[in-house]
């Protein structure tokens, strides 16, 4: 079965200064992953995605995220935190089961921007 | 382009009345999903449509019913509503077939729902 988890329910972080929100997974097989932003009154939105490849993904708005399968992690990143980015994130990973493409989410984790 | 539209916005039942939540795609995507987002929990699948003609169960389908209508409609059907039903509701698309099954899925706005 697999999950992920995100440890920080709120994750505080002063403009200008780097931000990261935490995401840990459980699968068995190859891991794909994702990261959504979800901002107030709206849906999620994709940000970026790990299948293969380099361990360090890019994604939109200056987004990105570091693999890390020796400690399953995949932790979203982002080296100058602007106060729009204040949002809700969720890390997803994807079920396995043939012939689908459903995601398990973690739980959310917020993320204010102080100016 | 619209993406996924849902439709109510918002709603408010009484326990025990029906009421069904539509969803429509315009990006030609083969699979859909419908989801709810409860305050701590995350979106848990309720059930997906992973091609024209077909559905499954996820993570929390009871109390539910899906239709899928055609490719780009997939409606749930709330039989008898209960105050644990309360939620927020989403619907959800994306591209499946077999080679491209990592696509990332794309969103409505949600469908607010209360029970009292």
């Amino acid at each position: 079965a697999q999950s992920v988890a995100q440890p920080e329910d709120q994750v505080n972080v002063a403009e200008g200064n780097p931000l990261t929100v935490k995401c840990t997974y459980s699968v068995s097989g190859n891991p794909y992953l994702f990261w959504y932003v979800q901002y107030p009154n709206r849906g999620l939105q994709f940000l970026l995605k790990y299948i293969t490849g380099d361990n360090l993904v890019k994604g939109s708005y200056g987004f990105e995220a570091e693999f890390n399968k020796s400690q399953t992690s995949f932790h979203l990143k982002k080296p100058s935190a602007l106060v729009s980015d204040s949002a809700l994130y969720f890390c997803a990973v994807r079920d396995m089961k043939a012939g689908a493409n459903n995601l398990f989410f973690g739980t959310g984790t917020r993320l204010t921007v102080i100016p | 382009n619209a993406g996924v539209t849902q439709t109510p916005k918002f709603q408010v039942l009484k326990t025990g009345q029906s009421m069904t939540l539509q969803c429509a795609q315009d990006m030609n995507h083969n699979s859909m999903y419908w989801y709810r987002q409860d305050p701590g929990m995350g979106l848990r699948l309720i059930y997906y449509s992973a091609s024209e003609g077909t559905t499954d169960k996820g993570e929390v389908p009871n109390g539910y019913n899906v239709s899928r209508l055609n490719k780009r409609e997939f409606s749930l059907r709330l039989e008898s509503a209960a105050p644990s039903q309360t939620s927020v509701y989403f619907c959800a698309s994306s591209e499946a077939n077999w080679g491209r099954s990592n696509q990332p899925q794309h969103f409505g706005d949600g469908t607010r729902l209360s029970i009292l």
